[in-house]
């Protein structure tokens, strides 16, 4: 079974803190993604990745960051978070196929 | 560019009724269909998907969602419904080929409420 893990399930951070969210995967999926989850916006993708040290902005890029410097994890940054920023964060992998798998979710909320 | 919207935010039932949840999309080029489900505070699992073939497609739990190209439409029906189909549904598209394959594209998504 593929396995994605996200390091944390509730996080809380302050405005201003540096903010770092990790997924990490199993299966030596090439590429990765990030996505946040907001009621009645469903999924929108943030960043996504292809290979190692790639990335590809998504459609809500603004005020985040990520890496890849392993295959197997994926970095999500907030640089100096904001309460905007508040939201459940998916990340998800996806073989050389069609279908995405997701992890568990790390809901962030920024005070 | 792509757009998915799926028609209900809210779908209330009673415990084994049958639901539809529908799914209108919009591309300018030929894509895969997903149905995804997220139980409360989970990530989200895969139900069915539609590459290509028959356009019924059965996923797991039950349900079964159609692909009408002419319509551009893939609804997800379940002919009876139970407490814990109680979740919220997301259908998404992914376009074929070029630098963007693989990517998704969700609607906002729909909640089913399941009632005894």
């Amino acid at each position: 079974d593929v396995k994605v893990t996200q390091s944390s399930r509730y996080l809380v951070k302050r405005t201003g803190e540096k903010v770092f969210l990790e997924c990490v995967q199993d299966m030596d999926h090439e590429n990765m993604f990030w996505y946040r989850q907001d009621p009645g916006l469903g999924l929108r993708l943030i960043y996504f990745s292809y290979d190692v040290k790639m990335k590809e902005k998504g459609d809500i890029p603004e005020g985040y960051s990520v890496s890849r410097e392993k295959k197997e994890r994926f970095s999500l940054i907030l640089e100096s978070a904001s309460t905007n920023q508040t939201s459940m964060y998916l990340c998800a992998t996806l073989p050389q196929g069609n279908e995405q798998f997701f992890g568990p979710g790390t809901r962030l909320t920024v005070l | 560019a792509q757009s998915v919207t799926q028609l209900d935010s809210q779908v209330p039932v009673f415990e084994e009724a049958p639901v539809e949840l529908r799914c209108n999309y919009s591309s300018s080029v030929s894509v895969y269909l997903f149905w995804y489900v997220q139980y409360p505070n989970q990530g989200l699992q895969l139900l069915l998907k539609y590459l290509s073939g028959s356009t019924l497609v059965k996923g797991i739990n039950g349900f079964e969602a159609e692909f009408n190209k002419s319509q551009t439409s893939f609804h997800l029906r379940k002919p009876s419904v139970h407490i814990s189909d109680t979740a919220e549904y997301f259908c998404a598209v992914s376009p074929l080929g070029g630098g963007s394959q693989g990517n998704l594209i969700f609607g906002k998504g729909t909640k089913l409420s399941v009632k005894p």
